[in-house]
């Protein structure tokens, strides 16, 4: 079965470090979304993108974060200047089509500590 | 702003019980719902998408009420490997992005 994968799978950065976790979505998949979960919270929507460019995003998307699709293949998140408040599971995932979401597939995650 | 709310856990229930979960959701313009299972430190999980008439998948039931804004999961005959977090998602508009519950923390005991 098809998965996304995300890398790395743990990282631990000093706090005011640019991190990049980085996302392979599934090949045909035209949607991208970045979602993050601070340990014991809920699972928020950071980001969405669709036909390279941004499509919508979280008041928690703000300018220490970015993303991109370098290279037809990965889906990155580069966050800036890391603040301790950054540490948390960082989601990756991908859809096919506008419909919804039985095609929507999510990373394992990368664990970010910020120290 | 857009939220889910769920049941607070933790739910400790025997294993063949039945365990029912309830979640209330503020955005009425959400035409998606799910549940989600989420085990612990791993990637949410789609269990099963929620249609107004209602839908079954074996031991899992899943009810909407689009009127009270409502959307419940009943699991029959609870097995140990239904321990998980059960979470509670509408979407939350046309670019496909997922509003969240906290979840409701399931552990069947033998």
């Amino acid at each position: 079965e098809p998965e996304v994968t995300q890398t790395p799978s743990h990282q631990v950065t000093q706090m005011g470090q640019e991190v990049i976790l980085r996302c392979v979505p599934i090949s045909n998949h035209l949607y991208f979304y970045w979602y993050r979960q601070i340990l014991g919270q809920k699972v928020e929507f950071l980001v969405s993108f669709y036909n390279n460019e941004i499509s919508e995003k979280s008041e928690i998307f703000d300018d220490q974060f970015s993303v991109e699709r370098p290279d037809g293949s990965n889906f990155t998140l580069k966050i800036r200047s890391t603040k301790l408040e950054d540490s948390a599971m960082y989601f990756c995932a991908s859809r096919f089509d506008s419909g919804f979401v039985n095609g929507y597939t999510f990373g394992s995650g990368t664990r970010l500590t910020v120290v | 702003r857009k939220e889910v709310e769920q049941d607070p856990g933790p739910f400790n229930v025997p294993e063949g019980a039945t365990v029912a979960f309830n979640c209330t959701y503020s955005n009425s313009a959400s035409q998606s719902f799910f549940w989600y299972r989420q085990d612990c430190r791993k990637e949410p999980k789609l269990l099963m998408s929620v249609y107004s008439s209602g839908n079954e998948d074996g031991r899992f039931t899943a009810q909407l009420n689009r009127a009270s804004q409502y959307i419940s999961l009943l699991i029959r005959d609870s097995k140990l490997s239904d321990s998980a977090t059960y979470l509670c998602v509408v979407d939350g508009g046309s670019q496909g992005n997922l509003i969240f519950g906290k979840g409701t923390k399931l552990s069947v005991k033998p």
